[in-house]
């Protein structure tokens, strides 16, 4: 159980387009999701934290206009990079912690999508 | 601000050797402790955790103990098998705005040879 997908796994798009990944919780209704984004070598950097049915909270730095987060729904959660420019090409990573978590509330992560921008 | 630093990789080690991923964490208060395991082509794994300090967290043959004198949470495991190669992550969570936020270092590389 506890299993994240996301779509595409790979993307490969031209200067100046938009793209939208997919965050899917599987097998079990998430009430928070996470977006990261991973460099080469790097370590994974929170983006933002959604909450299904609100805005989603943005970490210092990180363009909210850019990344347009939308959680709506407790099984979906979308990031769009919107205009998107050659140092946007990066991994992003999303997870997602349970409606019916213990105190815990773990992170269940999706297997990323690496995103190339021409 | 809050920060992990785990031993650069990558680290090549032949099947039945003893493996050490250092990891040390800069945070204010009594943070948790994890570590996670990526598989190729796979999410990144909860393999363990500890939540106070002197705290063992223990999983597949891998231990961590939580050491605050040192702030330090590294992972061992006495033999490692082929089915270990995988990227491992150090991370912390901290409490920010009424979330919890993990803070992860950088990955270390772990390639098991028969």
């Amino acid at each position: 159980g506890a299993v994240v997908s996301q779509h595409p796994s790979w993307v490969i798009c031209k200067s100046g387009t938009s793209v939208k990944i997919e965050c899917r919780s599987l097998d079990f209704q998430a009430t928070t999701m996470f977006w990261y984004r991973q460099f080469p070598k790097q370590s994974l950097m929170l983006m933002a934290t959604s909450n299904e049915g609100s805005k989603a909270t943005y970490e210092q730095g990180v363009e909210k206009d850019k990344f347009l987060i939308n959680h709506a729904s407790l099984t979906l959660s979308t990031l769009t990079v919107t205009s998107a420019h050659p140092e946007d090409s990066s991994f992003y990573i999303c997870s997602a912690t349970h409606l019916d978590s213990s105190s815990y509330n773990e992170q269940f992560f999706g297997p990323g999508t690496r995103l190339t921008v021409l | 601000g809050d920060s992990v630093t785990q031993m650069e990789g990558p680290v090549t080690l032949s099947e039945e050797a003893f493996l050490t991923i250092n990891c040390t964490y800069t945070a204010t208060g009594y943070p948790s402790l994890f570590w996670y395991v990526q598989y190729p082509g796979e999410g990144l794994q909860l393999l363990l955790k500890a939540t106070k300090a002197d705290d063992k967290g223990s999983n597949k043959g891998f231990e961590a103990t939580y050491r605050k004198e040192t702030t330090s949470f590294h992972l061992e495991k006495g033999s490692v098998q082929v089915s270990d190669s995988a990227v491992y992550f150090c991370a912390l969570r901290r409490r920010q705005g009424g979330s919890e936020k993990l803070v992860f270092g950088k990955g270390t590389k772990l390639t098991v040879n028969p």
